[in-house]
């Protein structure tokens, strides 16, 4: 079952615009984590955000995580065309190590 | 890290035959998932592929259709079987990390 749900399902930018994708989840987590796909291939690691942590960055990524809400963003800043890809969240409900991925975000950045 | 090779990349299939997907691992690993990701949609977990017992396998997925096989540390077969045009999709093995879980590449599923 879906653990997390993104909104939006699809954004459409210009190359230097941000972009902010949300997260939200159902169950209590030690972490969550956000991964990138391009066109359908394999997954990609981002960032990962500890539940006793509010905000993480790396790079042009910055993560926030309230535990309060069960909810996430992903904020990608100065966005360029390779940036496009799907973006999903992703839960270990309980401390598995079973991954549990939201609905995803597709981003498509326009030069 | 982890690097996964995967194989094939991509088939496209007669309905009633049956894929064998490949995942080889460059180190050895305790735990290899296997992920569907049909058209449009996210990731769903189909199976924990265990080295020297039998995959568990989640809701809705059974063995007879999805068959798994772990003969070592480093290596993992899934096998779709009896193929129908639903079981187009992308398929994914998985090695999760203390931080992160690394994918192969996939595989691009069509039934035809």
């Amino acid at each position: 079952s879906q653990q997390g749900e993104e909104d939006p399902q699809a954004l459409s930018i210009q190359e230097g615009e941000n972009a902010t994708m949300n997260c939200s989840y159902k169950t209590s987590i030690n972490n969550l984590q956000w991964y990138r796909q391009n066109s359908g291939r394999g997954l990609v690691h981002l960032i990962l955000i500890r539940s006793n942590e509010r905000e993480k960055h790396s790079g042009r990524l910055r993560v926030t995580l309230d535990t309060s809400k069960k909810s996430s963003s992903l904020l990608i800043t100065a966005s360029r065309a390779a940036d496009t890809a799907s973006y999903f969240c992703a839960t270990a409900p309980g401390g598995s190590e079973k991954l549990v991925f939201g609905k995803g975000t597709k981003l498509t950045v326009n030069p | 890290s982890a690097v996964i090779s995967q194989k094939p990349s991509r088939d496209i299939c007669q309905r009633g035959t049956s894929l064998t997907i490949q995942c080889q691992v460059d180190s050895q690993v305790t735990m290899m998932f296997w992920y569907r990701q049909q058209p449009g949609q996210s990731l769903t977990l189909i199976a924990t592929a265990n080295q020297g017992s039998e995959a568990t396998y989640e809701s809705g997925f059974v063995i007879d259709k999805f068959p798994i096989s772990r003969p070592n540390l480093t290596f993992s077969t899934l096998t779709v079987s009896n193929m129908s045009p639903e079981d187009s999709s992308i398929y994914l093995c998985s090695v999760p990390a203390v931080t992160e879980a690394f994918f192969g590449q996939g595989t691009r599923l069509t039934v035809v």
